[in-house]
């Protein structure tokens, strides 16, 4: 039972332009969203992260946008450069005490085009 | 910077030998958990641990078990490892609330 559902495996975008990675989640009681960058043979690294009490959050060249009617959630990377050709996992938790598992997708690979 | 560090970048373990995966982090993180990445099949939880010598299982526990002597180290063991459990182990660490910071990963190949 995949909760949180990463549809395109793989994604091309030419430098300079924005690039849109999308995600899904089937579990209503999600309430933290984060999305984490991973080069091969390294540890994914976090990258910007959401509340569901806001459906915009904002980081530099990165922002996430939160649609809790659709239970959906996007990444948008503008302008897009060569150094973010990676793999991009959203991940998604119920904030709660003593409950910090998060529920990974499976990830999208970008590549970005010079 | 929080560190969080594996023991191994790569390893090659025998059918049916006892494996140990060791994680160390520097932060004082309550929080450590156990991933592993296989292909098509994203990040899915083995163990995570919340304090000290406490423990819960995550999606996929079967094959592993974990330990939480000191509160900056969680190892990962695979009882008797099989080929089934060939894959890329991540160690995550967290503040309660927190983002979760990983190690570098550890390959693991069983023949």
């Amino acid at each position: 039972d995949q909760q949180v559902k990463q549809n395109s495996p793989s994604l091309s975008v030419q430098e300079g332009r924005i690039s849109i990675l999308n995600c899904d989640y089937t579990n209503s009681m999600f309430d933290y969203f984060l999305w984490y960058k991973k080069y091969p043979a390294e540890g994914p690294t976090f990258l910007i992260s959401i509340s569901s009490i806001k459906d915009k959050n904002e980081d530099g060249r990165f922002t996430v946008f939160l649609n809790k009617s659709a239970k959906h959630l996007s990444l948008h990377i503008v302008p897009s450069q060569p150094g973010d050709s990676a793999v991009y996992f959203c991940a998604a938790k119920v904030v709660r005490v003593g409950n910090e598992k998060l529920t990974f997708g499976t990830g999208t690979r970008l590549t970005i085009i010079p | 910077d929080v560190k969080v560090t594996q023991s191994s970048r790569y390893l090659v373990k025998r059918t049916g030998e006892k494996v140990f995966l060791e994680c160390v982090q520097d932060m004082d993180h309550e929080n450590m958990f156990w991933y592993r990445q296989d292909p098509g099949l994203g990040l899915r939880l083995i163990y995570f641990s919340y304090d000290v010598k406490m423990k819960e299982k995550g999606d996929i526990p079967e094959g592993y078990s974990v330990s939480r002597e000191k509160k900056e180290r969680f190892s990962l063991i695979l009882e008797s490892a099989s080929t089934n459990q060939t894959s890329m182990y991540l160690c995550a660490s967290s503040l309660e609330f927190g983002e979760a910071f990983f190690g570098q990963g550890t390959r693991l190949t069983v023949v």
